[in-house]
């Protein structure tokens, strides 16, 4: 089955550089993402990886995906207090039934320290 | 603002209560998600409906039902209310055809039930 394990808590300083991590189980998922969920609102989809990728950059953000070891992380470059937030990571994969199934992680909790 | 919007923000409901919860989304996102987002947890995957039929289904009892409308807006029902039911509700819509590259999500409506 599908299961996806993060880290629940992350401290930086501002300025520093953010690394959260995710592990998960489906050798069979061909997406995987990272979402942010500030206090109160919904989830924010900040990048995705198509599964034959190991890495993507986009500005601040850096996705690093080592298929064999199951293993994705999320590097946010120069962190700022607006990044405090939580950071899930989830999976997806198409189902038997022709849908989309993502499957999310508990959520890392970013805190940046001024 | 993401174009998803769910109605209403807030709900307290009485156990054994039916509840009806909306999500009306862009034009041209003929795919939604249900989600189950309890505190301090990742979201847990109700169900997708896909031009009106549901074509997926999670680890959720026949009490959470759906609809989907031709105007891509779409309701979440439940019926027979139990405490733990108490969550914040999320929708995700999208077109089938880029579903994968991520999804739109409401804000959500925290629902508490006493």
């Amino acid at each position: 089955g599908e299961d996806v394990e993060q880290s629940l808590f992350l401290s930086v300083r501002e300025g520093d550089s953010s690394v959260i991590n995710c592990t998960y189980t489906d050798s069979s998922s061909t997406y995987l993402y990272w979402y942010k969920q500030e206090p109160g609102a919904g989830l924010q989809l900040l990048t995705y990886i198509f599964s034959n990728m190991d890495m993507k950059q986009d500005q601040r953000l850096t996705v690093l995906l080592n298929k064999k070891d199951k293993h994705l992380s999320l590097r946010i470059a120069d962190t700022q207090t607006g990044d405090s937030a939580i950071y899930f990571c989830a999976e997806s994969k198409v189902d038997s039934g022709g849908y989309q199934k993502v499957t999310f992680g508990t959520g890392t909790k970013l805190q940046v320290i001024p | 603002e993401t174009g998803v919007t769910q109605s209403p923000t807030h709900l307290i409901k009485t156990r054994g209560q039916q509840v009806t919860l909306r999500c009306s989304s862009q034009s041209g996102h003929n795919t939604v998600s249900w989600y189950q987002q309890a505190l301090g947890q990742g979201p847990q995957f109700i169900f997708q409906y896909y031009r009106e039929e549901e074509n997926g289904r999670g680890n959720f009892p026949p009490r959470f039902s759906g609809l989907q409308f031709p105007n891509y807006s779409s309701e979440l029902n439940v019926n027979a209310l139990e405490l733990d039911d108490s969550a914040l509700y999320l929708c995700a819509t999208g077109n089938r055809t880029t579903f994968s590259y991520g999804y739109t999500f409401g804000s959500g409506t925290r629902l508490t039930v006493v």
